[in-house]
């Protein structure tokens, strides 16, 4: 069945630092959702992405889809400490409506 | 605030019980979606309901069933409870007919066996 992987499982930073979590799919999708969740809390949808190689940006975090639509990543410019939490990518096949959850990053900072 | 709403929030059964966990859509959504979320893991998806239908099922047996109703609230029933399922339940709630598919994720409920 479709997997989808993500790595690293835990990235510990200083305050300051950027930070990347990469994503990748067994198989071909038709979009990828990132999402955040926070200690204790629920996941909080951040964005979508749908178009091969697509790049979007929210200030300080860059979403990339990749040109074969099987992987993305998420990048953090300058983390705070309000980027605290897990970061999980989530890929939908064509056609389905199954959304398979990595198992997240979970991002620490130090301040 | 997403406006999804779960209940019960907290929950404890014994193996072989049965347990009913209700979410409430937000306004203007038609279609819920049901996670299971181990400690430490990603959400894996249950099954989704759309128009009271089930729109599509992941991996789990079928003594995990579920209900949507005219209102599009939703209901997911696990019935002989095992140790294993013991984990937060999250409701999503998502609108179907349109081109963007974001989710608004309820609070959850956390179940444990005993």
């Amino acid at each position: 069945g479709q997997q989808v992987m993500q790595i690293p499982q835990y990235q510990h930073v200083q305050e300051g630092e950027d930070f990347t979590t990469y994503c990748n799919s067994s198989t071909t999708l038709s979009n990828i959702q990132w999402y955040k969740q926070r200690p204790g809390g629920h996941p909080v949808f951040l964005i979508q992405l749908v178009k091969s190689g697509e790049v979007k940006k929210q200030k300080r975090l860059t979403f990339q889809f990749g040109e074969a639509k099987k992987n993305s990543s998420l990048h953090i410019t300058a983390t705070q400490t309000t980027d605290v939490g897990t970061y999980f990518c989530a890929g939908r096949r064509e056609y389905g409506n199954k959304l398979v959850f990595g198992a997240g990053t979970i991002l620490r900072v130090k301040s | 605030e997403t406006g999804v709403t779960q209940s019960p929030t907290h929950l404890i059964k014994t193996r072989g019980q049965q347990v009913t966990l209700r979410c409430s859509s937000q306004s203007g959504h038609n279609t819920v979606s049901w996670y299971q979320q181990a400690l430490g893991q990603g959400p894996q998806f249950i099954f989704q309901y759309y128009r009271e239908e089930e729109n599509g099922r992941g991996n789990f047996p079928p003594r995990f069933s579920g209900l949507q109703f005219p209102n599009y609230s939703s209901e997911l029933n696990v019935n002989a409870l095992e140790l294993d399922d013991s984990a937060l339940y999250l409701c999503a709630s998502s609108y179907t007919g349109g081109s963007y598919n974001e989710q608004f994720f309820g609070p959850g409920t956390r179940l444990t066996v005993l």
